[in-house]
């Protein structure tokens, strides 16, 4: 099983609003990214966590939280968001952070639309 | 900072031709790099992995080629079929500097197999 689920997979929220995004994985991968899509761009890096550690934080805007729970979850809060934050986000995972064997895996992604 | 291009951007084939895309990376200290692929609004699929030490990579009727010291990697794909439509993605996870255990992303290459 090499998945990684990803929920909602759209989301509408106002500016106002707080509402999270969720992942989990149950392939006993100890790292786990967060990335942003916009239309016809490639993925951008914001999170990653390696052991339940916030390990690399891209200068993401702090309306963006990032939460690891523990080795199968993790979350991102969103709070006062604004339009141009619409996009597809994208959660992976992989065994760990630094080994050159590791395949990282992608969820299908959740959309958010911030109106 | 490691830069990944992609060419072509786009690409355009009949059925059953054999076709080649290519990637190149600046900064050749890298753990691997993966190819991967996108259906438009899904997430992205793992095609190959290849690491920094191995030269290439076979799955089916994909090869991947990898050339760490000249910062180049081509995929093949053998006997091109419709359903291999999609935009394909090349992505580095460096081992130094400021790109440490990230993976980055060039801008993928959109392919088009018509019957």
């Amino acid at each position: 099983d090499t998945e990684v689920t990803q929920t909602p997979k759209h989301l509408v929220m106002g500016m106002t609003n707080k509402k999270s995004l969720k992942c989990e994985q149950h392939m006993g991968h100890r790292a786990m990214y967060w990335y942003k899509q916009k239309a016809k761009k490639p993925p951008e890096l914001m999170f990653v966590y390696s052991y339940e550690k916030l390990s690399i934080n891209e200068s993401v805007p702090s309306r963006f939280s990032p939460e690891c729970p523990n080795s199968s979850l993790l979350n991102l809060h969103l709070h006062a968001l604004q339009p141009e934050d619409s996009a597809l986000y994208l959660c992976a995972s992989s065994q760990t952070l630094l080994s050159s064997g590791n395949t990282i895996y992608f969820g299908e992604g959740s959309w958010l639309t911030v109106v | 900072k490691q830069e990944v291009t992609q060419i072509p951007a786009a690409l355009s084939v009949p059925e059953g031709e054999n076709l080649v895309l290519n990637c190149s990376f600046t900064d050749s200290a890298i753990y691997n790099l993966q190819w991967f692929r996108q259906d438009p609004g899904k997430g992205l699929t793992s095609l190959l992995l290849i690491q920094s030490s191995q030269r290439e990579q076979t799955s089916g009727r994909l090869n991947a080629s990898l050339d760490k010291s000249s910062g180049r990697s081509t995929l093949y794909i053998a006997a091109s079929q419709p359903g291999d439509s999609a935009t394909y993605l090349c992505a580095v996870r460096g081992a130094g500097g400021t790109s440490y255990g990230k993976l980055t992303f060039g801008q993928g290459t959109i392919l088009t197999v018509h019957p």
